[in-house]
């Protein structure tokens, strides 16, 4: 059974830039979650998808979007990067609900 | 909506001691408790959930957690720390969509602030 897996591990961007985020689900899951854990802070959820749809959003602007493809895989999507979307990015992987198995996650600096 | 406390920011403990870590919620149903362990620059492994029935959890590296409904609590616990198990833990809750025909799935976790655990030697 494969994990979670997020690409890239790093990632160093200017603010104003655009940034996109992988993460292929575990085998079998439909249902991806995205997350963003500030430093020293719990993660917070962003959005969800499920088959491929949008299906439950936090409190994030419309510059955080998201695709899910059909073999599960997803995307995160950041538009013009603001200083505090410095964060490690979550992806979760669920066949049904909240999300149980997460990737390592994307580490993201904005500078 | 929901939320999540845990009550200290940092525990210290001994190799071989004892260990509980605080995690109380606020959730208007039933909820559905999780916890998870992080360590340093990675992503999380979950420990343990609860979803219903026995409130005593047995999870992972040798974890447990009681779920106590008239304290909103939902308190990790390990018997003897090891060095190993230094990390930071967060306790969450989930909220879980009813099965229904139309085979939404929404569903989304909320975290605590997550309590770090040093091990002394």
């Amino acid at each position: 059974e494969t994990g979670v897996t997020q690409s890239p591990t790093h990632l160093i961007k200017t603010r104003g830039q655009q940034v996109t985020l992988r993460c292929s689900s575990q085998s079998g899951h439909n249902t991806v979650s995205w997350y963003q854990q500030a430093l020293g802070q719990g993660p917070q959820f962003i959005f969800q998808y499920y088959r491929e749809e949008e299906n439950g959003r936090g409190n994030f602007p419309p510059r955080f979007s998201g695709l899910q493809f059909p073999n599960y895989s997803s995307e995160l999507n950041v538009n013009a990067l603001e200083l505090d979307d410095s964060a490690l990015y979550l992806c979760a992987s669920s066949l049904y609900g909240p999300g149980y198995t997460f990737g390592s996650g994307t580490r993201l600096t904005v500078v | 909506a929901q939320s999540v406390t845990q009550p200290d920011i940092h525990i210290t403990v001994s190799e071989g001691a004892s260990l509980e870590l605080r995690c109380n919620y606020s959730y208007g149903a039933t909820p559905y408790l999780f916890w998870y362990v992080q360590s340093p620059g990675q992503g999380l492994q979950l420990l343990l959930k609860y979803f219903s029935g026995d409130t005593l959890v047995q999870g992972i590296k040798g974890f447990e957690a009681e779920f106590k409904r008239s304290q909103s609590s939902f308190n990790l616990r390990k018997p003897s720390v090891h060095w190993s198990d230094a990390a930071e833990y967060f306790c969450a809750v989930g909220v879980l969509p009813p099965r229904d025909a139309g085979g939404t799935s929404y569903g989304k976790l909320t975290f605590g602030q997550g309590t770090i655990l040093t091990v002394h030697p």
